[in-house]
């Protein structure tokens, strides 16, 4: 059972370039989500879906994209990367306490 | 909209001793409360969660927190601690109702155990 899986894990990206982070789960959960993390800032939620075809904004959803055509994966989308999106970026499943992939450690130069 | 305030940036504490993270929130609604540990270079993993019940949650690696709605807080405590604790802390809220997959997050609290 590998829970939530992310790749790849380290990426790096000229400004401008687009790119998919992908993530899938094996738990059947209806409920993900992808977060972004800062140093200082904690999680930020920016984009989440409760169910395949269905998606929607979170906290920071600007300069990313999503779709859920599966419950099994949710890749986030990244249109012309920026220097603002360095971050390390996780998937979340499940609701009520979700379960995290182990990163993407993206940056942009 | 809901606010978590993590009080500590830093705690270093010796091995051994006892060790309490503190964390207020700030919700209009009834809450779940979620904190979830990080290790060096790895993902988040949930060490214990309060969704309704008894106020005193016990959680993973001997962890345990109290649930205090008074004080909107829900500190983090462990009685001896071990240099394997050495991680980031990070403590979380979620709305009890529909929306309880989507987390807002404290900015973290770093725990270093000294030997």
């Amino acid at each position: 059972n590998a829970g939530v899986t992310q790749t790849p894990k380290f990426q790096v990206l000229k400004t401008g370039q687009s790119m998919t982070l992908q993530c899938a789960q094996d738990m059947n959960h209806e409920y993900m989500s992808w977060y972004r993390q800062d140093p200082g800032m904690g999680l930020r939620l920016i984009h989440y879906s409760v169910g395949a075809g269905i998606t929607d904004q979170g906290e920071v959803p600007n300069g990313y994209n999503v779709s859920r055509s599966t419950t099994e994966d949710f890749p986030l989308r990244l249109l012309s990367a920026a220097p603002s999106q360095t971050s390390v970026y996780f998937c979340a499943s499940g609701d009520a306490g979700p379960t995290f992939g182990s990163g993407t450690r993206l940056t942009v130069v | 909209a809901q606010s978590v305030t993590q009080l500590d940036s830093q705690v270093p504490v010796f091995e051994e001793a006892p060790v309490e993270l503190r964390c207020n929130y700030s919700s209009s609604v009834s809450v779940y409360l979620f904190w979830y540990v990080q290790y060096p270079n790895q993902g988040l993993q949930l060490l214990l969660k309060y969704l309704s019940g008894s106020t005193l949650v016990k959680g993973i690696n001997g962890f345990e927190a109290e649930f205090n709605k008074s004080q909107t807080s829900f500190h983090l405590r462990k009685p001896s601690v071990h240099i394997s604790d050495t991680a980031e802390y990070f403590c979380a809220v979620s709305d009890s109702g529909g929306s309880n997959y989507k987390l807002t997050f404290g900015k973290g609290t770093l725990l270093t155990v000294n030997p």
